[in-house]
């Protein structure tokens, strides 16, 4: 079956633009998670969802980032006035329910602020 | 949260078997412990995940001590193609019914010919 997909794939902008990118999850995933792995970096967890709802906020980088989900299916992550730090991929990955079920991985969408 | 430590990088040879070590000292109660591998530009794949003691599957084990500040990924007779980057993932559900996830730092594994 199809896995999680993200879109774009690869994402140039300019500094103080506004970006969305957006997660697909595997049908029937509740679980939804964005992570950022910067250059040569490993991965930070942004924000969990079940279903369409994210308990926990707290590990969005900053107020510039937003994220939503409907339907308990696609997601979207959202970098309001982008910084040149923020450039980074960005990795979605669903699960069948809470986080103690393996996660799948998208292939990330690549963000480059110029 | 849970910080967790890797070694940045590991070398073996073909037909070894390679052991991986994540540190996680504040692992939570409620905390698994999962591995990843992750090839370049794509993202990580699930390799092992467990709670306490040794869980085994077709492609690796991981074992887990007592006091589960730490644990080990075991790698039996690895090949050229587990040439990649390996991270641990600790997490779960948090007292508040938050879900808390913390990613090792990652060691990147070069197999030899």
């Amino acid at each position: 079956g199809a896995g999680v997909s993200q879109s774009p794939s690869n994402k140039v902008t300019e500094k103080g633009k506004d970006v969305e990118l957006r997660c697909d999850p595997i049908s029937g995933h509740t679980a939804l998670y964005w992570y950022r792995q910067s250059l040569g970096q490993g991965l930070e967890f942004l924000i969990y969802f079940q279903g369409n709802s994210a308990p926990d906020k707290s590990g969005l980088p900053s107020d510039r980032f937003s994220a939503e989900r409907t339907g308990g299916s696609v997601s979207t992550l959202t970098i309001q006035r982008t910084q040149q730090e923020d450039s980074a991929v960005y990795l979605c990955a669903s699960s069948p329910n809470r986080f103690t079920d393996t996660q799948y991985f998208g292939p990330g969408t690549r963000l480059t602020v110029l | 949260l849970a910080k967790t430590t890797q070694p940045i990088s590991m070398d073996s040879y073909e037909g070894q078997e390679v052991n991986i070590t994540c540190s996680h000292n504040n692992i939570a109660t409620n905390d698994y412990i999962t591995w990843y591998q992750q090839f370049p530009s794509q993202g990580p794949r699930f390799i092992i995940q467990g709670y306490k003691t040794k869980v085994t599957n077709e492609v690796a084990s991981l074992f887990i001590p007592a006091d589960r500040k730490s644990s080990t990924l075991s790698l039996p007779r690895v090949s050229l193609s587990d040439t990649a980057v390996y991270y641990c993932l600790v997490g779960g559900q948090s007292n508040f019914g938050n879900e808390k996830l913390t990613f090792g730092t990652g060691t990147r594994l070069t197999i030899i010919p």
